[in-house]
């Protein structure tokens, strides 16, 4: 069946570093994927998307390239902020199994801690 | 635009007790999915609704059920529940069934079994 594996961290940076966030994927289709953030007592929000091959996703300064190559799809960020602490989730769902069978697949989760 | 909205926020229950939570969709949404996170297992997908209807089930044992009403407003419901059930129970809306709908999610249910 599809599983994503996402690096768990947790991941502590300081204010304007770089952020890479792994994730690979395994899945029988042709997946689209996902990057979620999840803020403490909130619900998941969509980050950013990609839907084939090659494509890269951005969004807020986040980005992430769909390498069907690797099966990664991997997150980063060149300058980090506080506000970006949060719990990154990586996602995918796959077109192969139509329209009618929609689910998505999650990663564990990464904690990310950005501190002043 | 209200978003999608769960209630009640929290919830604590015992062992073999049956709950019932709710999740009313954005105005317009038609699909509802629901979610269970848990610290282990991370999130995995329950069942979606569309149109009164579920159209796709994850594993999970019968205990979990849901429904969907006309106004696309949602319950899902746990019977006989179990310390392993304790969990942040998500729901999601989208309009539709297209594969390239954005899912929004609530804030989520937290349920707590003891």
């Amino acid at each position: 069946g599809d599983s994503v594996t996402q690096m768990e961290g947790p991941v502590t940076l300081s204010e304007e570093a770089f952020l890479t966030i792994n994730c690979t994927y395994t899945a029988t289709g042709y997946p689209s994927l996902f990057w979620y953030v999840q803020y403490p007592g909130e619900g998941l929000q969509l980050l950013l998307k990609a839907t084939k091959a090659d494509d890269k996703g951005s969004n807020k300064g986040f980005e992430a390239t769909y390498r069907k190559e690797t099966t990664s799809f991997h997150l980063e960020k060149g300058s980090v902020q506080v506000s970006d602490s949060a719990v990154y989730f990586c996602a995918l769902s796959d077109l192969n199994s139509g329209g009618s069978n929609y689910k998505l697949t999650f990663g564990k989760g990464t904690l990310l801690t950005v501190n002043p | 635009k209200a978003g999608v909205t769960q209630t009640p926020r929290y919830l604590i229950k015992t062992r073999g007790q049956q709950v019932t939570l709710s999740c009313s969709p954005i105005s317009g949404h038609r699909s509802v999915s629901w979610y269970q996170q848990t610290p282990g297992q991370g999130l995995q997908f329950l069942f979606e609704y569309f149109s009164e209807t579920q159209r796709n089930k994850g594993n999970f044992p019968g205990r979990f059920s849901g429904r969907q009403f006309s106004n696309s407003r949602s319950e899902m419901n746990v019977s006989t529940l179990e310390l392993g059930d304790s969990a942040l129970y998500l729901c999601a809306s989208r309009v539709g069934i297209s594969t390239n709908e954005k899912l929004f999610f609530g804030s989520g249910t937290q349920l707590s079994v003891l």
